[in-house]
């Protein structure tokens, strides 16, 4: 089954408000990635977090890891009408005969109105 | 520039009709992949190869080949493409095994008739 679970699935705010976004895994990891997705265009990394890590901060964008729970959350703060795009989490398997396998959640919508 | 190249970016073509998307990239990065992203399904990694001649199954490799004869490309090819192909295909690549930034190609919006 298919790991890198994200949580809300859409995701409604205003401008200026912070918007939290949450992923779930299941197997041991490398580590975990956030990408960004306009609307049918390609992805953009955003930010990567190794499994020894447990926050990294990069701009208005701050994630971090919970390996016991097999969790991770992205959070963006101060939120603009530009943020609005699908988000993206996905984490490369540590090791055994799935090494070297990305697998991508399904997204989460977020939307930032005006 | 660094960057993931994918042509065509756009196609139409018809059941059975073999064809070809090409990727490349120009970081001389060891990883490369594939993905095919569909409403309600996210990405899901058709193929994968972490060198030249080296190249792995992902999650939904049926209908798929692929090869790795040299470093900066890794084709995609379908044999005899279905209805149930049409999505739209990323191809990406990234450093091994630093595993960091996978660098998206544009993608390639395929349509099946």
């Amino acid at each position: 089954s298919q790991q890198g679970e994200e949580d809300p699935q859409a995701l409604s705010i205003q401008e200026g408000e912070n918007a939290t976004m949450n992923c779930s895994y299941k197997t041991s990891i490398n580590n975990l990635q956030w990408y960004r997705q306009n609307s049918g265009r390609g992805l953009v990394h955003l930010i990567l977090i190794r499994s020894n890590e447990r926050e990294k901060h990069s701009g208005r964008l701050r994630v971090t890891l919970d390996t016991s729970k097999k969790s991770s959350s992205l959070l963006i703060t101060a939120s603009r009408a530009a943020d609005t795009a699908s988000y993206f989490c996905a984490t490369t398997n540590a090791g055994g005969t799935s090494y070297g396998k990305l697998t991508f959640g399904q997204g989460t919508i977020l939307t930032v109105h005006p | 520039e660094a960057q993931v190249t994918q042509n065509p970016r756009y196609l139409i073509t018809v059941t059975g009709k073999k064809l070809t998307v090409t990727c490349s990239q120009n970081m001389n990065h060891e990883y490369m992949s594939w993905y095919r992203q569909d409403p309600g399904l996210g990405l899901r990694q058709i193929y994968y190869s972490m060198n030249v001649e080296v190249t792995d199954k992902g999650d939904v490799p049926e209908g798929y080949k692929v090869s790795r004869k040299e470093k900066r490309n890794f084709p995609l090819i379908l044999e005899s493409p279905s209805p149930n192909q049409t999505s739209l295909y990323f191809c990406a690549s990234t450093t091994f095994p630093l595993w960091d930034t996978q660098y998206f190609g544009p993608g390639t919006r395929l349509t099946v008739l």
